[in-house]
């Protein structure tokens, strides 16, 4: 049973750029969540899409965006990327309708801004 | 403002003894309460949450969390700790009046366990 998978690993973007992270969920849930961990601090939420709409965001600007796909499958998306969006990017994925249900995360992937 | 609070940066303890890792929280109600820990390079595994019920929740890895509802505070124990305790350990916490789930995470305390 495999569980929440990221691409890419790593990723090296020039300041300005776009970046698409991608995300799969564990094997039966269907909701995902984003969340970007700076060094040296805790996992920020982005926001979480269910049923291919996002329905939580946190306090991030609109360069981020997201979506979901019908396989549950998910995109983050940033724009004008800036150094400060480096960072180490997290995917969680819950059982719908289990708000106090425990969140299985990927292994994240760190992105670096030059 | 809701906020998750780790006080120590860094835990020092030796292997065999007790660890305790501290957290307190500032979420009007009675949030759900997670503890999560982070290898390196790794993604967070769940430890153990507090739903209701008994103040005392034991999750994976022998760790077992206390849940005070007058100090606000869940702290994370281990009886006797292993080198390979050794991570970062983020507790965090969910509003009850959140029905999509929004962990929000302390700042993370990093656990040394030496031989």
């Amino acid at each position: 049973d495999a569980g929440v998978t990221q691409s890419p690993t790593h990723l090296i973007k020039t300041r300005g750029q776009q970046v698409t992270l991608r995300c799969s969920p564990k094997s039966g849930h269907d909701t995902v969540s984003w969340y970007q961990q700076a060094l040296g601090q805790g996992p920020q939420f982005i926001f979480q899409y269910y049923e291919e709409e996002e329905r939580q965001r946190g306090n991030f600007p609109d360069r981020f965006s997201g979506h979901q796909f019908p396989n549950y499958s998910s995109e983050l998306n940033v724009n004008a990327l800036l150094l400060g969006d480096s960072a180490l990017y997290l995917c969680a994925s819950s059982s719908p309708g289990t708000a106090s249900g425990e969140q299985y995360f990927g292994p994240g992937t760190r992105l670096t801004v030059t | 403002a809701q906020s998750v609070a780790q006080p120590e940066d860094q835990v020092n303890v030796a292997e065999g003894n007790p660890l305790t890792v501290k957290c307190t929280y500032s979420v009007s109600g009675n949030p759900y309460l997670f503890w999560y820990v982070q290898y390196p390079n790794r993604g967070l595994q769940f430890l153990l949450k507090y739903i209701t019920g008994d103040n005392l929740v034991k999750g994976s890895y022998g760790f077992e969390a206390e849940f005070n509802k007058s100090q606000t505070s869940f702290h994370l124990k281990k009886p006797s700790a292993l080198v390979s305790d050794s991570a970062l350990y983020f507790c965090a916490v969910i509003s009850r009046t959140d029905s999509w789930g929004k962990l929000q995470f302390g700042a993370g305390t990093q656990v040394v366990v030496t031989p």
